[in-house]
């Protein structure tokens, strides 16, 4: 079966420091996805998503950028954090049309 | 762009049924999904339903689409206290299986 695994659970980091957050699919190959970011207000921003090695594409331009080096790694990072970083960072994948499978989530916190 | 509408909340008494409703915009939407998040946790999928069908049933859960309006609700019967989470709405079009979320429905059960 398919599974995701998303670290760190939580991180508290301070402003200006660098950001990396990994997510990797086991018992799939090939698959879509995806890094959503859900601020307090609740709704779901979608930041990136890859369709396989080395293909990113960012939906908004801001402060994050990612990476797929691996087929089943997708990474998130930043140079310099900001305060307006801080939120709740979910990585998903999607093989077919029936939804994502969400990993557990990263809470930063930037301080 | 797709522009997917939920109410914040909802209250119900234990044992009774809940109604989430969405609304969205985009006629050509073809995969609607709902999702469940508890406390700081990743999103579930709960049901997904196809544009071609009306009502999808799955144990407590029933799933009405109206594409006439532009409309789906969530009806869960016999609501327990482990249903109390934030729900949220998903929809996709085909060509794209990205799907827009609401901000979600907090669903809370007291006694």
């Amino acid at each position: 079966s398919q599974t995701i695994h998303q670290w760190p659970a939580t991180l508290v980091q301070p402003v200006g420091s660098p950001l990396s957050l990994e997510c990797t699919v086991e018992g799939t190959s090939n698959p879509n996805l995806y890094w959503y970011r859900q601020a307090a207000g609740r709704g779901l921003q979608l930041l990136f998503y890859s369709v396989g090695i080395g293909q990113i594409s960012s939906e908004v331009p801001q402060n994050l950028s990612a990476s797929r080096p691996q087929d089943r790694q997708f990474i998130l990072s930043s140079k310099k954090l900001l305060l307006s970083d801080s939120g709740f960072y979910l990585c998903a994948w999607a093989g077919e049309p029936h939804g994502y499978t969400f990993g557990s989530g990263t809470r930063l916190t930037v301080v | 762009g797709e522009d997917v509408e939920q109410s914040l909340f909802l209250s119900v008494r234990e044992g009774d049924s809940s109604v989430i409703n969405c609304t969205y915009t985009d006629s050509s939407s073809t995969y609607l999904y709902w999702y469940k998040q508890e406390p700081g946790a990743g999103l579930q999928l709960l049901t997904y339903i196809f544009s071609n069908m009306d009502m999808k049933q799955d144990q407590r859960l029933t799933v009405l689409l109206n594409k006439k309006d532009k409309h789906l609700s969530l009806r869960i019967a016999d609501t327990q206290t482990g249903d109390s989470a934030i729900y949220f709405c998903a929809v996709a079009s085909g060509g794209s299986y990205i799907p827009t979320f609401g901000r979600g429905t907090s669903l809370i059960v007291h006694p």
